[in-house]
């Protein structure tokens, strides 16, 4: 069985880091490709990061570059999402969804049951 | 940017009825477009990819159209379990989600 666990969320103060981990079983990790999404509080999706399956190729949401870094060790089947500068609309619920394998781009047919992050002073 | 944008935001339905949810994107997406369900409290589940495609498992009264820039999922007879908000997701270039349909039963 598939799983994703996410982990890390706190409440952290503004300008604050936090990193998030989520760990992966039930496949091998190592050959599928990653992502965050996160949920801000009675709000919508939004992606936030994506990470090939050997780590080479990234890519971010505008809103979140230059400030967040996804990485992977499939060694440890993990994905993680460091926060640096964070900002109150950061607040929300991070998953990491799994992408269906095959393609350019595909779907997401995993979720972990997400994390919650709180940006407040 | 694509923007994908969803009508109606919430719909009242009974139970039986068909319910239908349309997803707009601003240029056209091919059938590049997943469809999700999100129970409170809970992570999303794909229920259609590839516009039309049911996946594994999920209920056959779930279904899904269109291609280029209109699409539609559909409720063909609506249940209790089917209470949840539903996010349309285009994945052509990166990936974007509709602002979501809430979906109340009467």
């Amino acid at each position: 069985e598939v799983q994703l666990v996410e982990s890390g969320g706190d409440l952290v103060q503004p300008g604050g880091s936090l990193r998030l981990s989520c760990a992966a079983s039930g496949f091998t990790f190592s050959s599928y490709e990653m992502n965050w999404v996160r949920q801000a509080p009675g709000k919508g999706l939004e992606w936030v990061s994506y990470i090939g399956r050997s780590g080479s190729t990234i890519y971010y949401a505008d809103s979140v570059k230059g400030r967040f870094t996804i990485s992977r060790d499939n060694a440890k089947n993990s994905l993680y999402l460091q926060m640096n500068s964070l900002r109150a609309e950061d607040t929300a619920v991070y998953y990491c969804a799994r992408e269906k394998s095959g393609g350019d781009w595909n779907y997401f047919d995993y979720w972990g049951q997400g994390t919650l992050v709180t940006v407040s002073s | 940017d694509i923007q994908m944008t969803q009508s109606p935001s919430t719909l009242s339905a009974s139970v039986g009825d068909r319910v239908t949810i349309t997803c707009r994107a601003s240029q056209s997406i091919s059938n590049w477009l997943a469809w999700y369900q999100q129970k409170p409290g809970k992570a999303p589940k794909v229920l259609i990819y590839k516009a039309s495609s049911l996946e594994s498992g999920v209920p056959s009264r779930f279904s899904g159209s269109g291609s280029g820039t209109e699409f539609t999922l559909t409720i063909s007879s609506l249940q209790p379990d089917d209470l949840a908000t539903y996010y349309c997701q285009q994945y052509t270039t990166y990936w974007t989600f509709g602002q979501g349909t809430k979906v109340e039963i009467k």
